[in-house]
C-alpha cells in the first residue's frame, strides 16, 4: 500500500541555517504530495504541494520538488527563522482516494536564535 | 482561511468511561470529515472517513463499535471513544473538507486523550 517515510527528528538548527527534511514515498500511480506544518497548539496547515512529477511547490521560503525517479519530496529552506519552529509532516494522496491523506511520522524542527 | 475547531484539546478520563470529541467547521460546510489518530513519534493514522448524513467508513483494524463517529450536520462531527482503556490514550485529530474548497483539507488542533 501507499506509505510515506520522513527523517526522524528532532532537528535543531541555528537561525539562518539551511534546512532539509527528507521525505520518500511508496505509491502506485501518480500521487499528489504535500507538506503540512503544525505550529504549537494549532492544527495542521498546508505548507505546499505538488501534483505531478518535476513540479516544485513553494511557500514562505520553503520548497519541495516532486521527484518521481527517486520517489522523494524533500523539504528545503535556505535560511530558517525561529518562527519556523514546528512539526512538519510529509503526506501523499493517491489517485481517486477521495481526499484521504497518508502521512509520514512528522519531523520536529527547533530553530535557536 | 477556513477554520476547524476541535474540542476538547485535552481530556483525562478513567478506564471504562466514554469520551466525546467534537470537530466543527466554523466558516464552511464540511461535506467530508476525517478522523486521525497519532501515537508519539509516529504517523497520523487515518481511522475513518465520514460524510454528512451517512455512516462512517472505517479503516481496516479500527473498531467501529469502539470509536463511534457521527456526522449529523455539515458543520459538526463527533468521535466517541466508548469504554476507554489505557491503550486508547493517544492524540486524535480531525480534518474537514468542503466541496467548495476543491478538496483542500483543514485540520483541527487535536485532542490529547489520556485514559487512567
Amino acid at each position: 500500500g501507499n506509505s510515506v517515510t520522513q527523517m526522524e527528528g528532532p532537528v535543531t538548527l541555528s537561525e539562518e541555517a539551511f534546512l532539509t527534511i527528507n521525505c520518500t514515498y511508496t505509491a502506485t500511480g501518480y500521487p499528489s504530495l504535500f507538506w503540512y506544518v503544525q505550529y504549537p497548539g494549532e492544527g495542521l496547515q498546508l505548507l505546499l504541494k505538488a501534483t505531478k512529477a518535476d513540479d516544485k511547490g513553494s511557500n514562505k521560503g520553503f520548497e519541495a520538488t516532486y521527484r518521481k525517479e527517486t520517489t522523494s519530496f524533500h523539504l528545503e529552506k535556505g535560511s530558517v527563522q525561529v518562527s519556523d519552529s514546528a512539526v512538519y509532516f510529509c503526506a501523499l494522496r493517491g489517485n481517486n482516494q477521495g481526499g484521504k491523506l497518508i502521512f509520514g511520522q512528522g519531523t520536529e524542527l527547533s530553530v535557536k536564535p | 482561511g477556513a477554520v476547524v475547531s476541535q474540542h476538547p484539546s485535552r481530556v483525562i478520563c478513567k478506564s471504562g468511561t466514554s469520551v466525546k470529541i467534537e470537530c466543527r467547521s466554523l466558516d464552511f460546510q464540511a461535506t467530508t470529515m476525517f478522523w486521525y489518530r497519532q501515537f508519539p513519534k509516529q504517523s497520523l493514522m487515518l481511522m475513518a472517513t465520514s460524510n454528512e448524513g451517512s455512516k462512517a467508513t472505517y479503516e481496516q483494524g479500527v473498531e467501529k463499535d469502539k470509536f463511534l463517529i457521527n456526522h449529523a450536520s455539515l458543520t459538526l462531527s463527533t468521535l466517541t471513544v466508548t469504554s476507554a482503556h489505557p491503550e486508547d490514550s493517544s492524540f486524535y485529530i480531525c480534518s474537514a473538507r468542503g466541496d467548495s474548497f476543491n478538496e483542500k483539507l483543514f485540520f483541527g488542533s487535536g485532542t490529547q486523550l489520556s485514559v487512567l
